[in-house]
């Protein structure tokens, strides 16, 4: 079956510009989770949604950056006026509920590079 | 906060039993212990969960004491393909406080 996706898988970009990137979700998940992973370390989260309710926004590192779901399905994370310390992996899971035990399916990730 | 402390780095050869230890000393009693393994350039990958004494399944075990404050994910006659970085996670209901994965456990298995 089809797994969490992705897109673009890699992205260059200069400093200053706006980024987009896409998430699409196992159907049928109702909680998606936002991650970011420099080089070498750990996964940093971002932001959850759980299906109609308000996201969980506290990992967000600046007001730069923010979310959206729409229709409980596509989520796009978008990064305003790029930082080249933005330069990492940023990586979509999604799950059956947002209960920690039901483990999370990870997509593989947009590698985002900020010249 | 179940934040949780794992080593950095382990070596294995080829064949052997690798036990990879995750302490939790503040898990909570509604909490799982979870663990993901990550290959390069992929996104992590569920391994195993449990909330008590023993699990086994086609890949791992997970040998949890009754404290629950540590846990150990022991893999099988390890083989190259199993280098990757091994992540524990604790907690119960989804939040910003209990996804914490830390920098994991990088295991790198020898020929």
């Amino acid at each position: 079956g089809a797994g969490v996706s992705q897109s673009p898988s890699n992205k260059v970009t200069e400093k200053g510009k706006d980024v987009e990137l896409r998430c699409d979700p196992i159907s049928g998940h109702t909680a998606l989770y936002w991650y970011r992973q420099s080089l070498g370390q750990g996964l940093e989260f971002l932001i959850y949604f759980q299906g109609n309710s308000a996201p969980d926004k506290s990992g967000l590192p600046s007001d730069r950056f923010s979310a959206e779901r729409t229709g409980g399905s596509v989520s796009t994370l978008t990064i305003q006026r790029t930082q080249q310390e933005d330069s990492a992996v940023y990586l979509c899971a999604s799950s059956l509920t947002d209960r920690v035990h039901q483990p999370q399916h990870f997509g593989d990730g947009t590698r985002l590079s900020i010249l | 906060l179940a934040k949780t402390t794992q080593p950095i780095s382990m070596d294995s050869y080829e064949g052997q039993e690798v036990n990879i230890t995750c302490s939790h000393n503040n898990i909570a009693t509604n909490d799982y212990i979870t663990w993901y393994q990550q290959f390069p350039s992929q996104g992590p990958r569920f391994i195993i969960q449990g909330y008590k004494t023993k699990v086994t399944n086609e890949v791992a075990s997970l040998f949890i004491p009754a404290d629950r404050k540590s846990s150990t994910l022991s893999l099988p006659r390890v083989s190259l393909s199993d280098t990757a970085v091994y992540y524990c996670l604790v907690g119960a209901q989804t939040g910003a406080n209990n996804l914490f994965f830390g920098t994991g456990t990088r295991l790198t298995v020898i020929p």
